[in-house]
This record gives C-alpha cells, structure tokens and sequence, in this order.
C-alpha cells in the first residue's frame, strides 16, 4: 500500500527557532498533500493544502506566515513552523492523495511531535 | 458544507462483547466516508470506507460499518472487541461534489476495552 513518511517524529525547540518537518511519499507520487494539527484529546484540524508546484491554499485562521508550506516535488511537502513558541506545541500529522480525483484516498503519515519550550 | 459527529467522547465495552462507534455525517451531495484508527503518538490508520454499493462494508482488524443514508449514519461495528482495540476512532467524509479532496474529521471517539 501506499506510505508516507514523516521526518523527525519528535522534536523539541527552543522558543523563538523555526522547525521544518518533512512529509514524503515513498512509493507514490503526492499531486497534494494535507497538512493537520492535532490537540491532545482532539480531532485533526486542516491547515492547508499543497499541491505540487504551486502555493499552498491555508485554512482560516491558519497563519500562513509562521506555517510555511512547501511543495516543491511530488514526493516531497515540508512544513516550516517558524518562530516557534510554546502554544505552537502540538501533533502535525501529513497525508498524501496520489493523483487529482475524487476516489484517490487520503494517506497519513505517522506524525511529529513539536514541543516548544 | 461537510461535517461529522461523532456523539460519544468514549465508548466503554468489556472484552469479547460487540462494539458500536457511532457517526452520523451532513453533506450536500453524495458522501464518501471513512473510519480510521489512532493510537498515542501515531498516525491514522485507515480501517474501511464506503463510495456506494452495498449499505455494510468490512475493514481491517474484523470492523465493520453500516451505511444508513436515510439516518446519514455510518456506525462503525465489531461483533467482538478485542483490549488492543482500545484506540481513538475517528470518522471522516468527503463530499463528491468536493474536488479538493478534502475530508472533514468528527470529533473522535476513545474506545476503551476492558479485559
């Protein structure tokens, strides 16, 4: 089936740094890719969406100046918390649709842990 | 606009007895719907999906979900839980008039399976 990556699974910063976390396809190619946060206790919550090539289209509310979103191969999407600080902790989960269609699934990655101090 | 519910925050089952996740779902059109599987500090895991045909559909792990397009439910089943079932279940549509394939998440529901 098809897997997708999370690159690191856990990392703690210092406030004030910027955090970039991968999302990779490994045996697919990603024409968009999702990205979520996730409180403890509580469902997904979309920030934005990538499609290869182009610019990420972010949810309301989503600043799309501290969560910079990157999408520039179709097995790579990175997602760059900038400035970090401490209520930005959460878990960032990334999925993967392998082409533009209604029927192609979602695939999620495992997730990263950031946990600001 | 899409959503779900799901209107149980956990669901409390003995092991061996059968389990009900509930989801009921609102869309404009025609729903595309899914249940995954978190465990802590995991990912989703996908369990089972419904596009169309017939109304039950069986997934991974021995789960099940119904379709009930009149009730817009899709409650996920299992005939006998098992304690490593014990995870946090979320239900998920997209709508078919959604090209963005966008898919909106309930809540959540903690099951919990008691030896």
């Amino acid at each position: 089936g098809a897997v997708v990556s999370q690159h690191p699974s856990r990392v703690i910063c210092k406030s004030g740094t910027s955090v970039k976390i991968e999302c990779r396809s490994l045996d697919f190619q990603a024409t968009t890719m999702f990205w979520y946060r996730q409180f403890p206790k509580k469902s997904l919550m979309l920030m934005a969406t990538s499609n290869e090539g182009s610019k990420a289209t972010y949810e309301q509310g989503v600043e799309k100046d501290k969560f910079l979103i990157n999408h520039a191969s179709l097995t790579l999407s990175t997602l760059t918390v900038t400035s970090a600080h401490p209520e930005d902790s959460s878990f960032y989960i990334c999925s993967a649709t392998e082409l533009a269609g209604f029927y192609n699934e979602q695939f999620f990655g495992p997730g990263t842990r950031l946990t600001v101090l | 606009a899409q959503s779900v519910a799901q209107p149980e925050d956990q669901v409390n089952v003995a092991e061996g007895n059968p389990l009900t996740v509930k989801c009921t779902y609102s869309v404009s059109g025609n729903p595309y719907l899914f249940w995954y599987v978190q465990y802590p500090n995991r990912g989703l895991q996908f369990l089972l999906k419904y596009i169309t045909g017939d109304n039950l559909v069986k997934g991974s792990y021995g789960f099940e979900a119904e379709f009930n397009k009149s009730q817009t439910s899709f409650h996920l089943k299992k005939p006998s839980a098992l304690v490593s079932d014990s995870a946090l279940y979320f239900c998920a549509v997209r709508d078919w008039g959604n090209a963005g394939n966008m898919l909106t998440f309930g809540g959540g529901t903690r099951l919990m399976v008691k030896p």
